[in-house]
């Protein structure tokens, strides 16, 4: 069975500044995909990015970039110029291709300050 | 565009009853929507895949007789759950597929619904 880890339940970060939230994930398969979601308190889920496994090119998406490391079976995300509105629940997902169900981590609570 | 919708947002019910919430596809059909349930500062936990027009295929442990799944178009799913209980009370959110989209491996999700038996 496939598993998604999350090693850290909160990240702080100042406005303005860089992070990079971790994520590793398990799996025999070859073809997948990964994807970063975002719950902030209002708790709607929103797409923060995706990775298609067959693609070696990093996905960014604005301030939002990944680093895949498929052989290291790594997925982190790096959010630059921290805003406050990014202040969220991140979580991150696997799904098999071909297979609709997302496998979800923990989650990585990250905090914003002024 | 691909929009999903919830409803009711909230809701408060007496232990007992039957509970409805509805997950719609505002601007994209989905042939396969999902059901899950987050409880408070915790991940997502899949309840159950709906498939419109097919039963739902539920996730091991949850019991299929209390929460009732219906996909009986492309644009509405819905979930009852049958006489709630105290312990029932959770976040219950749904997600859809966007199938007629390239790739088509994107989930988007409802807002949510917070449901409290009492």
């Amino acid at each position: 069975a496939q598993t998604v880890t999350q090693s850290q339940p909160e990240m702080s970060v100042q406005e303005a500044e860089t992070v990079t939230l971790s994520c590793t994930y398990d799996t025999s398969e070859s073809d997948y995909y990964l994807f970063w979601y975002k719950q902030p308190p209002s708790r709607q889920m929103i797409l923060v990015i995706r990775q298609e496994a067959y693609k070696q090119q990093n996905a960014t998406e604005n301030r939002f970039s990944v680093n895949f490391q498929k052989a290291a079976k790594s997925f982190s995300l790096k959010i630059s110029d921290s805003q406050l509105g990014d202040a969220a629940m991140y979580f991150c997902a696997y799904r098999t291709s071909g297979y609709s169900t997302l496998t979800f981590g923990k989650g990585t609570m990250l905090l914003v300050s002024p | 565009g691909a929009v999903v919708s919830q409803h009711p947002s909230w809701v408060i019910c007496k232990s007992g009853t039957s509970v409805k919430i509805e997950c719609r596809s505002l601007d994209f059909q989905a042939t396969t929507m999902f059901w899950y349930r987050q409880f408070p500062k915790q991940s997502l936990m899949l309840m159950a895949t709906s498939n419109e027009g097919s039963k739902a295929t539920y996730e091991q442990g949850v019991e299929k007789d209390k929460f009732l799944i219906n996909h009986a178009s492309l644009t509405l799913s819905t979930l009852t759950v049958t006489s709630a209980h105290p312990e029932d009370s959770s976040f219950y959110i749904c997600s859809a597929r966007d199938t007629s989209k390239t790739p088509t491996d994107t989930q988007y999700f409802g807002p949510g619904t917070r449901l409290t038996v009492l």
